[in-house]
Formats: structure tokens, C-alpha cells, sequence
């Protein structure tokens, strides 16, 4: 079954602080990776996908693919952060994504 | 503003009526696709087009739903008699190649 699993609905942290927002993943072949956020009365948007092996806004993310897993990682966590994340996925032969739960990041002062 | 719209943004209906929404994608993208989202989670795929061909249909969309894209541009989905479990927010995303651009979305309640 193809499958995005988000085991947290809410992660909070203070400023400066350390994230990592978990991300693993069922799929049977070889799929792309993503990570959408969607910000208070914001659309969902694009942050990074992991063929482009970019740093978005200080955020990385690691396809593993022996744990089946894809954690988006940034080591100094900014208030501007605070937002909705999900994590998504498409197959080879199909554009539709897939998206897990959802995980809120909430970053304190 | 030229990135994905959708119209209405915001749709009450009663029970057993029609809604239909529509979306206009980014003008020269050809890949056009639906989303539902319910309280408390990830957006979940309906269908999607390209130009005007309907490539995919997800098992959630019974026969109560249709979409059309009839000129490869913008696109329609309407729901027959809707149902409670309907209300949702409604996701339109366009892409030209890889990305997909999301538009506000439509929310429906069926009372």
C-alpha cells in the first residue's frame, strides 16, 4: 500500500532550537519525495523535494531509503517556521501525491 | 494575482442539492488536478488532467462527483446530492512539469 505516515500532529520548540519533523513512507518502487507547508491563511506551497537536494529556508531533508523515511531537519528553529507541514509523496508512473497527516510545528519565543 | 484560483472560495448547501466549483490553473500549465481535505488531514487526490484528458480518478470519487476540463484550461468539479460527508475543503493545484501549485481552496458545508 502506498502510504505517508506523519506520527506527529504537533511539534513545539522554542526559538533556536532544533526540528526535525518526522516523515516515513510505504511505497513499492522508487518514488519522489516532498514536503509542503501551508502558513496561517496561507495556500499550500511547495518547500523542498528530495531530487533537488536543496536547503530551503535552513530546512534539509534526507531520503533514506533503507527506513523508508524522509525527516525534514533545521538546526535553528525561527518563530517565522511556526506553520503546517506535510509530507508527500508521487510515484514514478503518476504525478498525484500522496500526502501524509500533517505535522503543526509551533516555534515559541 | 496569477497563480491558482478557485471560485467560490466558501459554498453552504443543503443536503441532496448539486455544487459545482471551479478552478483556473496557471495559465500555461497542462496538468491540472482536485484534491480533498478533511479536519485533521493531508489533502487526498481525486483526479487529474492533463490539457484536457482525465488521466487518473481516485476510488474516492464516486459517481456522485464529475469533473471536466473541456478546453485544457480551466475545470469544473461537481458533486451530486451532496451528502454530510462531503464537507471538505477542495483543492485545485496546476504544474506544468514536477511542481504542483496549490490554489486557496473551496470549502464546502452540507447542512
Amino acid at each position: 500500500a502506498q502510504r505517508v505516515t506523519q506520527p506527529e500532529k504537533l511539534l513545539s520548540v522554542f526559538k533556536g532550537a532544533p526540528v526535525e519533523l518526522k516523515c516515513n513512507y510505504s511505497y513499492s518502487g522508487s518514488p519522489e519525495l516532498f514536503w509542503y507547508v501551508q502558513y496561517s491563511r496561507q495556500r499550500l506551497q511547495l518547500l523542498l523535494r528530495h531530487i533537488s537536494r536543496e536547503s530551503i529556508k535552513g530546512f534539509t531533508a534526507d531520503l533514506n531509503k533503507g527506513e523508508t523515511s524522509f525527516h525534514l531537519k533545521k538546526p535553528f528553529a525561527q518563530e517565522e517556521d511556526s506553520a503546517m507541514y506535510y509530507c508527500a509523496l508521487s510515484g514514478r508512473n503518476t504525478d498525484k501525491l500522496i500526502f501524509g497527516t500533517g505535522t503543526r510545528l509551533q516555534v515559541f519565543p | 494575482d496569477t497563480g491558482v484560483s478557485q471560485n467560490p472560495r466558501h459554498k453552504i448547501t443543503k443536503r441532496g442539492q448539486n455544487v459545482t466549483f471551479r478552478c483556473d490553473p496557471i495559465s500555461e500549465h497542462n496538468r491540472l488536478y482536485w484534491y480533498r481535505q478533511t479536519l485533521g488531514q493531508g489533502p487526498e487526490f481525486l483526479t487529474y488532467f492533463q490539457n484536457e484528458a482525465q488521466l487518473e480518478k481516485s476510488r474516492l470519487l464516486s459517481d456522485r462527483f464529475s469533473a471536466e476540463r473541456p478546453k485544457g484550461s480551466f475545470s469544473t468539479l461537481e458533486i451530486q446530492r451532496t451528502e454530510q460527508g462531503d464537507s471538505a475543503m477542495y483543492l485545485c493545484a496546476s504544474s506544468l512539469q514536477g511542481e504542483q501549485y496549490f490554489g486557496p481552496g473551496t470549502r464546502l458545508t452540507v447542512t
